[in-house]
């Protein structure tokens, strides 16, 4: 299988917690995205950093890449009961016009 | 602007039943995909469409086929369905010129008995 490895594949944590998930690739890369589905949706965009940057920040999410361990991980800061979701990397290898999902982590956040 | 749409949202076919799903996007992109999503497996690609006439194989594509009538419209055909073609199926497009974030429909949740 060409798919990304993410962990943990769930994550219990109550708001005002960090939630970090991180995520493992096997290709080189344009870039890494992180997506965010929440039960039931379609996925939506969240961030994403290029194969030469090494952390990038939006609004309480933090993502790194680390190109020479084919990893990444997306640190999600001051966690909200709205943040309850399932997240997904993504990566956007050379040369090919489609996204690798990885497994996906299910984040559960208690009020 | 609707983005990615979807049709139909449910639906649920006997095994050798045939059935198209229908994607289409209004945001003038020129690729577009189809996924399924599984229990634990994420997203696997089954097709994709670089541009307007061209279709590719994905991860997953035996059992499937694709048509891209036009820009907009991206279709997913099950010629005779198979319980394990049981999942949730997903569209998305992606525009270019450096602009690499992909957009995804609703979902089409497929029930095959």
């Amino acid at each position: 299988s060409q798919q990304g490895e993410e962990d943990p594949q769930a994550l219990s944590i109550q708001e005002g917690e960090n939630a970090t998930m991180n995520c493992s690739y096997k290709t080189s890369i344009n870039n890494l995205q992180w997506y965010r589905q929440n039960s039931g949706r379609g996925l939506v965009h969240l961030i994403l950093i290029r194969s030469n940057e090494r952390e990038k920040h939006s609004g309480r999410l933090r993502v790194t890449l680390d190109t020479s361990k084919k990893s990444s991980s997306l640190l999600i800061t001051a966690s909200r009961a709205a943040d309850t979701a399932s997240y997904f990397c993504a990566t956007d290898p050379f040369g090919t016009d489609k996204l690798i999902f990885g497994t996906g982590t299910r984040l559960q956040v208690f009020p | 602007n609707a983005g990615v749409t979807q049709t139909p949202k449910f639906q649920v076919l006997k095994t050798g039943q045939s059935m198209t799903l229908q994607c289409a996007q209004d945001m003038n992109h020129n690729s577009m995909y189809w996924y399924r999503q599984d229990p634990g497996m994420g997203l696997r690609l089954i097709y994709y469409s670089a541009s307007e006439g061209t279709t590719d194989k994905g991860e997953v594509p035996n059992g499937y086929n694709v048509s891209r009538l036009n820009k907009r419209e991206f279709s997913l055909r099950l010629e005779s369905a198979a319980p394990s073609q049981t999942s949730v199926y997903f569209c998305a497009s992606r525009g270019t010129g450096g602009v690499n974030e992909q957009f995804f429909g609703p979902g089409t949740r497929l029930t095959v008995l």
